[in-house]
């Protein structure tokens, strides 16, 4: 198989807080995670690129200082909304592919998260 | 740089008919090729891939076909059924870096 999870799957805050939206690979070991950033009726935009234990590839355009990536294992990667505002409302969704070339290029996309701030 | 469009951005089709969605990249160079499922709320759901070293792929109600000398791509679902209403993403990339086009949105009419 190869499932991803995220958490949560919805959450609302206030402006200036922050947050922390995880993603797991459940049962597979993924070499790279990915999240993306998707708007109502769009394509999914992404965001950054992490391998276990280096830093993440920011696209351009994404404030690494404001969306922090930590990807601990090979299993689980982090995303934190740091002092979110409401444009940071979307829906935010992640992957992450499977160890090994030839099998690295396919994605398996978790159920997202629908970030809501007030 | 590269550019993933689609043809169609919204497709009806009747319950029990064909459904086709067509995808164009620019990229001559793209070597592998997926189409996602994305229903309202959820993430994308692999359906099927496709190397560029093939030109036909089936899997159970879905086909890919290929044609690299235009740069196409399409996803034909055969018998559509109501649960296949979603927004359909072609992905085009290489090793783990992919682009996603547009979509196209799929509505089953009953």
């Amino acid at each position: 198989g190869a499932v991803v999870s995220q958490h949560p799957s919805r959450v609302i805050c206030k402006s200036g807080t922050s947050v922390k939206i995880e993603c797991r690979s459940l049962d597979f070991q993924a070499t790279t995670m990915f999240w993306y950033r998707q708007f109502p009726k769009q394509s999914l935009m992404l965001m950054a690129t992490s391998n276990e234990g280096s830093k993440a590839t920011y696209e351009q355009g994404v404030e690494k200082d404001k969306f922090l990536i930590n990807h601990a294992s090979l299993t689980l990667s982090t995303l934190t909304v740091t002092s979110a505002h409401p444009e940071d409302s979307s829906f935010y969704i992640c992957s992450a592919s499977k160890a090994g070339r030839g099998e690295g290029e396919t994605q398996y996309f978790g159920p997202g998260t629908r970030l809501l701030v007030l | 740089g590269e550019s993933v469009g689609l043809h169609l951005p919204t497709l009806s089709v009747q319950e029990g008919d064909n459904s086709i969605i067509n995808c164009a990249y620019s990229n001559s160079a793209s070597d592998y090729f997926i189409w996602y499922k994305q229903e309202s709320g959820k993430g994308p759901q692999f359906i099927i891939d496709i190397r560029s070293n093939m030109d036909k792929r089936q899997g159970q109600r879905v086909t890919v076909l290929l044609n690299k000398t235009v740069k196409h791509l399409s996803l034909q679902i055969a018998a559509t059924q109501p649960g296949d209403s979603a927004v359909y993403f072609c992905v085009v990339g290489g090793y783990q870096k992919v682009t996603f086009g547009t979509g196209t949105k799929l509505q089953v009419i009953p």
